[in-house]
């Protein structure tokens, strides 16, 4: 099973609202990833857990918040966003530990996201 | 900075043919490089990882090179289908992040 699960595939959100993205991985990878995604570029690296901890995070705005509560799951918790934070959120998993460097990493179908 | 280019940006081409989407990258010190593909407002799907010590891997009609020393690889796509039409991303593995190119666009016609 190469599989990673994201729900909901859609979401739209308002600028007062809190929502939560999910990320579930059954492949015993113990490195961890969320990207966004705008249309025609490619994915942009948000954070990475290694380990469940947070060992990345690309400068990335408070208003997201991410959670890795073990080694299956990877929350992203939203407040406060702004229309312009509207993308595809994909998340991805590969193996850490000492095969970090050359693992396959492997992507969700992304829930796409919309702000109102 | 590791920069990674991809060309074409886009290729439209008649069912049945063989095709080679080409990717570059500027520092040679990497992991390795791993091909997606992706439909459109879907997620990505990987098809090929190829480990920095390793000159291609295939898959399918799939068939990726790996030259370091050039910066450069290859996807071959052989006998082209219409379910082959979407964008092909590639990555390179560097510092713990993959750095990507723009993605080749490809449409096959029947």
């Amino acid at each position: 099973d190469t599989e990673v699960t994201q729900t909901p595939k859609h979401l739209v959100m308002g600028m007062t609202n809190k929502k939560s993205l999910k990320c579930e991985q059954h492949m015993g990878h113990r490195a961890m990833y969320w990207y966004k995604q705008k249309a025609k570029k490619p994915p942009e690296l948000m954070f990475v857990y290694s380990y469940e901890k947070l060992s990345i995070n690309e400068s990335v705005p408070s208003r997201f918040s991410p959670e890795c509560p073990n080694s299956s799951l990877l929350n992203l918790h939203l407040h406060a966003l702004q229309p312009e934070d509207s993308a595809l959120y994909l998340c991805a998993s590969s193996q850490g530990g000492l095969v970090w460097r050359s693992a396959e990493a492997f992507f969700g179908q992304g829930t796409r996201l919309t702000v109102v | 900075k590791q920069e990674v280019t991809q060309i074409p940006a886009a290729l439209s081409v008649p069912e049945g043919e063989n095709l080679v989407l080409n990717c570059s990258f500027t520092d040679s010190a990497i992991y390795n490089l791993q091909w997606f593909r992706q439909d459109p407002g879907k997620g990505l799907t990987s098809l090929l990882l190829i480990q920095s010590s390793q000159r291609e891997q295939t898959s399918g009609r799939l068939n990726a090179s790996l030259d370091k020393s050039s910066g450069r690889s290859t996807l071959y796509i052989a006998a082209s289908q219409p379910g082959d039409s979407a964008t092909y991303l590639c990555a390179v593995y560097v510092a713990r992040k993959l750095i990507w190119g723009l993605g080749t666009s490809l449409a096959v016609n029947p």
